[in-house]
C-alpha cells in the first residue's frame, strides 16, 4: 500500500530533550517535505527536500533540523525542543514537486513541557 | 501577498444542506488551488483542484468555483452527509515556485444527522 509513514504517533518531552520524528514513503518520490499544524494557524510548512541531500528552509524552520540521506526517509530533529514547539506535525511526499498531489503521514502530535 | 485568508472558521449544517468554504488571495501569481480534507486522527487528502483558466469543478459532491477577477475561490458540497464531518483547507501555490502549497487555516466543517 502507498503510504507516508510518521512514528512515533504521540510524544511527550520536556524542554531541551534532543528528538527525532521519522518519516518514510514507500512510493519512490522525490519531494518531502514538513507541516506543522496549530489551531487557527492551519499548515505551515518547516522544511522540505527536492532530492536527496537536497533540503531548504519553509515558512518556519527556527528550531527544526531535517536531512535526507535517503529517498524515502525524511527525519524531523528537534535538537532542543521548546514548549512553542508543542503541535501536530505531518510528513508529505509528492512525485517530484510540492504543487503536486501531497500524500500526508497521519501526524505526531508532540508535547513539549 | 502569500496568505491564503479562508472562511469560516467553523461551520454546521444539517445533512442535505450545502456547505461554502470561502477563501481569498492576493498574489495573482498563484495559478493552481486545491482543497485537502481532513478526518479527526488523520493526515489531510487532495479533495479537488482547479487552475484559474476554468470557473468551476465538479467532482461528484464536491465544487469548486473560481472567480479569478475578484481573487477568490469556495468549495460547495452539495448533499452533505455527516461523513463528510472534517477539516477543510483550500491552498494555493504560486506559477514558477515549485516547493510548496501555501495552505489556509481550515474549516471545521460538522454535518449534522
Amino acid at each position: 500500500e502507498a503510504q507516508v509513514t510518521q512514528n512515533p504517533r504521540y510524544l511527550i518531552t520536556v524542554t531541551g530533550k534532543k528528538l527525532t520524528v521519522t518519516c518514510s514513503q514507500n512510493m519512490n518520490h522525490e519531494y518531502m517535505s514538513w507541516y506543522r499544524q496549530d489551531p487557527g494557524l492551519g499548515l505551515r510548512q518547516i522544511y522540505y527536500s527536492m532530492n536527496v541531500e537536497v533540503t531548504d528552509k519553509g515558512d518556519v524552520p527556527e528550531g527544526y533540523k531535517v536531512s535526507r540521506k535517503e529517498k524515502r526517509n525524511f527525519p524531523l530533529i528537534l535538537e532542543s525542543p521548546s514548549p512553542n514547539q508543542t503541535s501536530l506535525y505531518f510528513c508529505a511526499s509528492s512525485l517530484t514537486t510540492g504543487r503536486e498531489k501531497l500524500f500526508f503521514g497521519s501526524g505526531t502530535q508532540l508535547s513539549v513541557l | 501577498q502569500q496568505q491564503v485568508k479562508q472562511s469560516p472558521q467553523s461551520l454546521i449544517v444539517q445533512k442535505g444542506g450545502i456547505p461554502i468554504i470561502n477563501c481569498a488571495y492576493e498574489n495573482t501569481a498563484f495559478d493552481y488551488f486545491p482543497w485537502y480534507q481532513q478526518f479527526p486522527g488523520k493526515g489531510p487528502a487532495l479533495l479537488i483542484a482547479i487552475r484559474p483558466d476554468v470557473s468551476e469543478k465538479k467532482e461528484g459532491r464536491f465544487t469548486i468555483s473560481f472567480n479569478k477577477s475578484a481573487k477568490q475561490f469556495s468549495l460547495h458540497i452539495m448533499d452533505s452527509q455527516p461523513g463528510d464531518s472534517a477539516t477543510y483547507f483550500c491552498a494555493a501555490s504560486i506559477r514558477g515556485a515549485t516547493n510548496k502549497l501555501i495552505f489556509g487555516t481550515g474549516t471545521l466543517l460538522a454535518v449534522q444527522p
